[in-house]
C-alpha cells in the first residue's frame, strides 16, 4: 500500500514569508507526527495528533509554527513569518497507534526540505 | 542528560562481515520502546527493528538484530553480512510511555560498507 507522503518535497522561501506544508499519512493509522532534521540539532519532535485527542504541541520551538490535522488525516505544519534558521528538512510519519508494541512503530515520508533565504 | 546516546559519528566495516552500532539510552519509565531506522542519502527514514522493554527476547528481522541489555539501557543494533547497500546513517530512538508517542532520536552513526 502507499506510504506516507509529503508535499513540496522542496521549498524555498524568502525570510518573513509563510509557508505549509502537507501530509498525508498512510491508510488507516490513527497516529501523525511531525519531526524536523536540521544540521545542527539533529532529529526534533515538533508535534503529533492521536485520533480526537488534542495534539501534543511540545516540540513546537516558538507560536510561529502551528499544525492541524483535518478529518483524522491530511496534516498541515505552517510556518509563519519564516527565519533562516527554520531551514531544515521536515519529516512526517504516521503509526497504528501511539503505543503498543508493533502497532507504535512510526513510518516515515520521504520529508520537505525548506530553505529560507 | 542524553536521553539516547550513539557514541560511533562513523564506523567502517568490510562487506560480508558484521558490525555492531552502539546505542544507550536514559529512562526512568518501565515501559518504553526502542527503535532502530535507516537513512541512506536519499533521506527517507526506513524502519528497521523494534524491541519492547517487556520484550524477553532480542528483536530479529531478517540480517539485523538487536542486542537489548536492559540493566545496561543498551540496545546495539547487529547488522550481519553487510552489503554495499547498508551504507548510510543509522539512528537508535527511544518512545516512553510517560511521553505519550514521540520518538527521541540519538545523533546517528553513519556507515560505511567497505567492498
Amino acid at each position: 500500500g502507499a506510504g506516507v507522503s509529503q508535499s513540496p518535497s522542496n521549498k524555498v522561501t524568502e525570510k518573513g514569508k509563510d509557508v505549509e506544508l502537507r501530509c498525508d499519512p498512510i491508510s488507516g493509522h490513527t497516529a501523525l507526527y511531525w519531526y524536523r532534521q536540521s544540521l545542527g540539532q539533529g532529529l526534533e519532535f515538533l508535534i503529533y495528533f492521536q485520533g480526537n485527542s488534542a495534539p501534543d504541541k511540545s516540540g513546537l520551538p516558538s507560536d510561529r509554527f502551528s499544525a492541524e490535522r483535518t478529518g483524522g488525516s491530511v496534516s498541515t505544519l505552517t510556518i509563519q513569518r519564516t527565519q533562516q534558521e527554520d531551514s531544515a528538512v521536515y519529516l512526517c510519519a504516521s503509526s497504528l497507534s501511539p503505543r503498543g508494541g508493533l502497532e507504535e512503530t512510526q513510518y516515515f515520508g520521504p520529508g520537505t526540505r525548506l530553505l529560507v533565504l | 542528560a542524553q536521553k539516547i546516546t550513539q557514541t560511533q559519528p562513523g564506523m567502517f566495516v568490510q562487506e560480508k562481515e558484521a558490525v555492531t552500532l552502539d546505542c544507550t539510552y536514559d529512562t526512568s519509565d518501565p515501559s518504553y520502546g526502542l527503535f532502530w531506522y535507516k537513512q541512506p542519502s536519499s533521506g527517507e527514514m526506513i524502519f528497521l527493528i523494534y524491541q519492547g522493554s517487556y520484550d524477553q527476547q532480542n528483536a530479529t528481522e531478517g540480517r539485523y538484530s538487536l542486542n537489548f541489555q536492559k540493566a545496561r539501557k543498551s540496545a546495539n543494533l547487529v547488522i550481519s553480512a553487510s552489503q554495499l547497500g547498508d551504507s548510510a546513517m543509522y539512528f537508535c530512538a527511544m518512545r516512553e510511555d510517560n511521553q505519550g508517542g514521540k520518538l527521541i532520536f540519538g545523533q546517528g552513526t553513519e556507515l560505511s560498507v567497505k567492498p
